[in-house]
């Protein structure tokens, strides 16, 4: 099955700075990649997901690029704030969009 | 409120006793889909459901079972527990595939002594 690593495992910024977090994925026929923040003791939450038809994708200060070829995404942050504290994992479906692998996810802190 | 619901959210029980974690989700999903949350290993499918009768395993689907006889309930099912099921669970749905925006539910909590 497909197999997503995630750099790095813990993260710490200045806030204003920017954050960049790092996944790799080993099944080519993958096709969606979505990313999740997830808060102490909450539940994860979609923050930004990229099809493998597109290239980057951009909300606000959050952003994804895709490299289908290196097999690889990254989510950046600008302009980090203190809320943008929390775990974030990335993940990849299979090609029927169905089943989905995790990353180990990272912890961001943003000092203020 | 659009929301998925799980009970119980904590749980102790002990090794081979039954039980069952339910998950509801009110907004009319055809995808739902159940993880585990474990310390340095991330989220892990466990088992997933594209309709009603429509059930698939995920990437660790051992000792678990599940069922889809509603649209809205999606089960989760440890008919002998062990140990090493002690995790963080959670239930999750989409509108038609796992593609579309997953919403997890808050979590259920288990301890199997």
């Amino acid at each position: 099955g497909e197999n997503v690593e995630q750099h790095p495992s813990t993260l710490s910024v200045q806030e204003g700075d920017s954050a960049v977090i790092k996944c790799t994925y080993s099944d080519s026929a993958s096709n969606y990649f979505p990313w999740y923040k997830q808060e102490l003791g909450k539940r994860p939450q979609l923050i930004i997901d990229i099809r493998s038809n597109v290239g980057e994708k951009k909300d606000q200060r959050i952003a994804v690029t895709l490299n289908k070829t290196a097999k690889h995404f990254s989510l950046h942050i600008t302009e980090t704030q203190p809320e943008d504290s929390a775990v974030y994992f990335c993940a990849a479906s299979s090609e029927t969009g169905n089943q989905f692998y995790f990353g180990t996810g990272t912890s961001l802190t943003v000092i203020p | 409120e659009a929301q998925v619901t799980q009970n119980p959210r904590y749980l102790i029980t002990v090794t081979g006793k039954k039980l069952t974690v339910t998950c509801s989700q009110n907004m009319n999903h055809e995808y739902m889909s159940w993880y585990r949350q474990d310390p340095g290993l991330g989220l892990r499918q466990i088992y997933y459901s594209m309709n009603v009768e429509v059930t698939d395993k995920g990437d660790v689907p051992e000792g678990y079972k599940v069922s889809r006889k509603e649209k809205r309930n999606f089960p989760l099912i440890l008919e002998s527990p062990s140990p090493n099921q002690t995790s963080l669970y959670f239930c999750a749905s989409s509108s038609w595939t796992g593609t579309e925006t997953q919403y997890f539910g808050p979590g259920t909590r288990l301890l199997v002594l």
